[in-house]
């Protein structure tokens, strides 16, 4: 079964927004990463962060974890047009093995 | 040098042919998978080979086969395509048995006639 949900499942913001997106999962994680894909193209790993980690940062990435509530959120402060792409969480769900499973993703567009 | 490298990258086929999407990633990691990415942008993992040895197999029907000729190439042939096999299939790559990040290709849009 799925393993990642994110939400929303689109989000429109204006260039210079914060764009927050949230993913929940369902069973206890190693590790959960953040992926972006632009439009035709392959996923492209952001950030990693494990399952005794809270907080982490990367650029203008954020991303928090709570294991207790099992969800996780990715910040993209002052966006730009070149953030316009989908991304998705990803855990290891280590009961299924050792590949990742991802979510549905989150579709953000951001207009200049 | 492409560092996770698929192809075809657009393959269009009748129902009922064989195909095959060839990938070679030279990161040297040992674990290679191919995910299956449908219309609505859900992937879903096919399998995942480490060190030549199939080490997932979800519940993909039998027509779908990996082959990998050594660490660095995971193939995926395709035997009897149906229209529901149309998808963009992404190959990738990790070390340390998948619990580090995810090295992807370019993806291959499969589409059946």
């Amino acid at each position: 079964s799925q393993q990642g949900e994110e939400d929303p499942q689109a989000l429109s913001i204006q260039e210079g927004e914060n764009a927050t997106m949230n993913c929940s999962y369902k069973t206890s994680i190693n590790n959960l990463q953040w992926y972006r894909q632009n439009s035709g193209r392959g996923l492209v790993h952001l950030i990693l962060i494990r399952s005794n980690e809270r907080e982490k940062h990367s650029g203008r990435l954020r991303v928090t974890l709570d294991t207790s509530k099992k969800s996780s959120s990715l910040l993209i402060t002052a966006s730009r047009a070149a953030d316009t792409a989908s991304y998705f969480c990803a855990t290891d769900a280590s009961q299924a093995g050792t590949a990742l499973i991802f979510g549905k993703g989150t579709t953000l567009s951001v207009s200049s | 040098d492409t560092a996770v490298s698929q192809t075809p990258k657009y393959l269009v086929t009748q129902m009922g042919n064989d195909k095959s999407i060839k990938c070679e990633q030279n990161l040297g990691h040992d674990t290679m998978y191919w995910y299956k990415q449908d219309s609505k942008k859900f992937l879903k993992i096919m399998f995942s080979y480490n060190n030549k040895e199939l080490i997932i197999n979800e519940t993909v029907p039998n027509r779908f086969s990996p082959k990998s000729p050594d660490k660095a190439h995971l193939n995926l042939h395709i035997n009897s395509l149906e229209l529901g096999d149309s998808a963009v299939y992404f190959c990738a790559s990790s070390g340390l048995g998948g619990y580090e990040k995810l090295f992807f290709g370019s993806g291959t849009q499969l589409s059946v006639l």
